[in-house]
């Protein structure tokens, strides 16, 4: 069976800051793993996702993730938080192949930006 | 193009009242998948819809929800005898193909529902 766990529910930085979002799996087969943000009152927006290509995943907004195998992680990560960051960020692995992809999500971390 | 719609996007019941949720995917998606979140926690999956037929319906978290979908497109989820507990934001997705592990999914912007 596969799980997500977010570290850290809320996360505050400053504008300028680093962006580190913790994102850690458990999956029974090579895991196809997502990064989504959700702003406030909008659906999910992929961010981006790993399908077992390249380890290190660039993403939209200038956004990037490393799939590690030996941690079981891929964390989020952006160089420079800007204000319009602020939102709720969700992890996902998609379960194992022949249940056609469904989503198991973390439980979600908000993104705080402080000016 | 469009992307996934759903309606309402808020509704207000009572306990005890039928709802129904419908959400339209893009066009051309082969697979559609239900979620809900509850306020405060992640998105739970509900079901899975290949075509017309749901070989996953695992989620569903008792027999007074159900779902349907026809012509490969439209899906609509019902809740029957609503519940306190049934209060959250409904979201659906879509995705291309068969398989769908890899795929990305598109989601609606939700259905938000509140259960007096």
């Amino acid at each position: 069976a596969q799980s997500v766990t977010q570290l850290g529910s809320h996360v505050s930085v400053s504008e300028g800051a680093l962006v580190l979002l913790r994102c850690n799996y458990s999956s029974s087969v090579p895991p196809y793993l997502f990064w989504y943000v959700q702003y406030p009152n909008q659906g999910l927006q992929l961010l981006l996702k790993y399908t077992s290509a390249a380890t290190l995943v660039k993403g939209i907004n200038g956004f990037e993730a490393e799939f590690k195998k030996s941690e079981t992680s891929f964390h989020l990560t952006k160089p420079s938080a800007h204000m319009s960051d602020a939102a709720e960020y969700f992890c996902a692995v998609s379960a194992s192949y022949n249940q056609g992809g469904k989503l198991i999500f973390g439980q979600g971390t908000e993104l705080s930006v402080k000016p | 193009g469009a992307g996934v719609s759903q309606s309402p996007s808020n509704k207000v019941t009572e306990k005890g009242k039928d709802v129904e949720l419908r959400c339209d995917p893009i066009s051309g998606h082969t697979a559609l998948y239900w979620y809900r979140q509850r306020l405060g926690q992640g998105l739970e999956f509900l079901i899975y819809f290949q075509g017309n037929s749901a070989p996953d319906k695992s989620g569903l978290p008792s027999d007074r929800f159900s779902a349907e979908r026809t012509g490969e497109s439209v899906s609509t989820l019902t809740i029957q005898r609503t519940q306190q507990e049934d209060s959250a934001v409904y979201l659906c997705a879509s995705s291309f193909t068969r398989t769908g592990a890899r795929e990305t999914q598109y989601f609606g912007p939700g259905t938000r529902l509140l259960v007096l």
